[in-house]
């Protein structure tokens, strides 16, 4: 049965560093590209951060170009977010998602629970 | 960035409705559009990718439509289990931008 499970969220200080990851198992992980989509509360999806299946290519979403960083090591089956200079408007749970296998990442056909950041003084 | 904008943000409907919500994107997207449920506490599921393609496992009920700028999903009949939010995303750049969802509420 696949899954990813995300972990690594919690309380930090407005400017304060946090580091995500996301555990898959059950599919062959190097073989798909990954994604973060976070959502603050009651509000809606935001795509965050895309990173290619090699993790050799990232992309990233406006608001936190600059202040966050997609890793992978395939190795271990692990997706990373490192987030730094985290703002209140960062709070939010913050999910991992699989990219079907398609040329240029597909739709996102499988996520985890997601992990919750909260950003407080 | 595509900005997506989904209509209506808010749809009140009763069991065995029809419903169709929109999403338009602001340039051409082709077809590379897909519908996500999300239910209160969940994480998003796929329902349609490629603007028609229906994920597998999705009931018939729900179909997917559109090319270029304008989309739209459709619920044939409105059961129980269908009350929760939808979001449209596209995926034609790598910056993957999502509606702002449309929340189906019982009438």
């Amino acid at each position: 049965e696949k899954q990813l499970v995300e972990s690594g969220g919690g309380l930090v200080r407005p400017g304060g560093s946090l580091r995500l990851s996301c555990t898959a198992s059950g599919f062959t992980f190097r073989g798909y590209a990954m994604t973060w989509v976070r959502q603050a509360p009651g509000k809606g999806l935001e795509w965050v951060s895309g990173i290619s299946a090699d993790g050799t290519d990232t992309y990233y979403a406006d608001s936190v170009e600059g202040r966050v960083i997609s890793s992978r090591d395939n190795s271990k089956y692990t997706l990373y977010l490192q987030m730094s200079d985290l703002r209140g408007e960062d709070s939010a749970v913050y999910y991992c998602a699989r990219l079907q296998p398609v040329t240029g990442g597909g739709a996102l056909d499988f996520w985890g629970h997601g992990t919750l950041v909260t950003v407080t003084s | 960035d595509i900005q997506m904008t989904q209509s209506p943000s808010t749809l009140s409907a009763s069991v065995g409705d029809r419903v169709t919500i929109t999403c338009r994107a602001s340039q051409s997207i082709s077809g590379w559009l897909a519908w996500y449920q999300q239910k209160p506490g969940k994480a998003p599921k796929l329902l349609i990718y490629e603007a028609s393609t229906l994920e597998s496992g999705v009931p018939s009920r729900f179909s997917g439509s559109g090319f270029g700028t304008t989309f739209s999903l459709t619920i044939s009949s409105l059961q129980p289990d269908d009350f929760a939010t939808y979001y449209c995303q596209q995926y034609n750049s790598f910056s993957r931008t999502f509606g702002q969802g449309t929340k189906v509420e019982i009438k």
